[in-house]
């Protein structure tokens, strides 16, 4: 069975950093490509960063609104996927997902887990 | 950027009927490589969105047949037949072809 598990979230200032975590099991972790994706407080939800496979290079992509400030990552040994985010701004509160590509591009999540950004 | 205006915002539906929810495109979702890469994924009250439909049409793993994705270019419908309470919650339409961008949600409720 898949299990995706994010920690890390939490309270912190504007202009502060935060780490999310994303433990994984049940799949070939490091075939795998996995996605961030976070939902705003008006449920709305957004396309973060995806990191591909070994195989790509660990190719890495983001969105517009956090390219710059966040960083995805991955460690193959620990089948887990980091999200690095600095410089946080209010607007980046939300909840934060970490998802699986396997034929849809979000075919597996997590629970997520709440970042909230507020002086 | 591709936006996606889903309609309607609301659907009430009586259980047991059929619920449509559309999805347009401003632009063209069918891919120089010839795929369409719309998918539908459903939120249940207090729970992490879920994967429905890929590739318009396809039905993820376990998903039931009463799901039913279809459309092309830039128009997409997602019907759901014969409604069951599991199935309320927030439809939301994604695109893949041109950046990733979701639509706003439809929230499928009890009439």
């Amino acid at each position: 069975e898949v299990q995706l598990v994010e920690t890390g979230g939490g309270l912190v200032q504007p202009g502060k950093s935060l780490k999310l975590t994303c433990a994984t099991s049940g799949f070939t972790f490091s075939n795998a490509w996995m996605h961030w994706v976070r939902q705003s407080p008006e449920k709305q939800l957004e396309w973060v960063a995806q990191i591909k496979a070994k195989s790509n290079n660990y190719a890495t992509y983001y969105a517009e609104s956090v390219k710059g400030r966040f960083t995805i990552s991955r460690d193959d040994s620990k089948s887990s996927v980091y999200l690095q985010m600095n410089s946080l701004k209010e607007e980046d509160t939300a909840i934060y997902y970490c998802t699986l590509a396997s034929r849809g591009w979000f075919a597996y999540w997590g629970q997520g887990t709440l970042v909230t950004v507020s002086s | 950027d591709v936006v996606l205006t889903q309609t309607p915002v609301a659907q009430p539906v009586t259980l047991g009927d059929q619920a449509s929810i559309s999805c347009r495109s401003s632009q063209s979702l069918v891919h120089s490589n010839g795929n369409t890469y719309l998918e539908w994924y459903l939120q249940k009250p207090g729970q992490s969105p879920q994967l429905l439909i890929y590739k318009v049409s396809n039905r993820f793993s376990g998903v039931p047949d009463r799901f039913i994705g279809s459309g092309s270019g830039s128009d997409f419908t997602l019907k759901i037949s014969r409604v069951e309470p599991e199935d309320l919650g927030v439809y939301y339409c994604f695109q893949a072809t041109h950046d990733l961008t979701f639509g706003s949600g439809t929230k499928l409720e009890i009439k």
